[in-house]
């Protein structure tokens, strides 16, 4: 099955740092997704990003689907930017569809 | 307006009983899916269902059993219960590939 890797697999940020997570997957995606999990436990859907940019107020994400990487950016984190940041990628196989997960980076920012 | 909401939130019970999570989404969504989070945060697909037809079926134990009784709703049974079973199980959604999955808030299980 496609292999989903993350990094860095921890990070910790003083509060208004910028900070740049990768996920690099090892086959070709139809979907590709960022998820932020907060200490509460929810999984909060960041990003659907197949491919291209896309902004959403402090965070952005970029895929090149062509060289099987991700990146998403936070800009002036903030203390509430705290939990597991997850990559998760779909390929489609016939009719089935699943999403795989990377490990997470677990991103800590200190006020 | 809850996109994908599950019940219970918490469940907290002894080894050998048999239990159920519920799940229902309101997002008109084709495929639904059941993902267990482990201690190690690691997130795995146990299940999707496209339909109400068992589509995916991740060599999970015959001691869990999937049910929809129509594609809006995709329940979890559990039986005999066992201490490894404890984990977060997580129900999600989705158009079936043509967008992003939608996850309900998770069922924190603990078995002792």
């Amino acid at each position: 099955g496609i292999q989903v890797e993350q990094s860095p697999p921890d990070l910790i940020l003083q509060e208004g740092a910028n900070s740049t997570l990768r996920c690099n997957f090892s086959d070709s995606v139809n979907n590709l997704q960022w998820f932020h999990q907060n200490p509460w436990g929810q999984l909060i859907n960041l990003f659907y990003i197949p491919s291209g940019t896309k902004q959403n107020g402090r965070l952005s994400a970029t895929t090149v689907a062509t060289e099987r990487y991700s990146l998403l950016y936070i800009s002036s984190s903030q203390t509430t930017d705290s939990g597991v940041y997850f990559c998760a990628v779909e390929q489609r196989g016939g009719s089935n569809y699943k999403l795989t997960f990377g490990k997470g980076t677990l991103l800590t920012v200190n006020p | 307006d809850t996109a994908v909401s599950q019940t219970p939130k918490y469940l907290v019970t002894q080894m050998g009983n048999d239990k159920s999570i519920k799940c229902e989404q309101n997002l008109g969504h084709d495929t639904m899916y059941w993902y267990k989070q482990d201690s190690k945060k690691f997130l795995k697909i146990m299940f999707s269902y496209n339909n109400k037809e068992l589509i995916i079926n991740e060599t999970v134990p015959n001691r869990f059993s999937p049910k929809s009784p129509d594609k809006a709703h995709l329940n979890l049974h559990i039986n005999s219960l066992e201490l490894g079973d404890s984990a977060v199980y997580f129900c999600a959604s989705s158009p079936a590939g043509r967008s992003g999955y939608t996850f309900g808030s998770g069922t924190r299980l603990t078995v002792v």
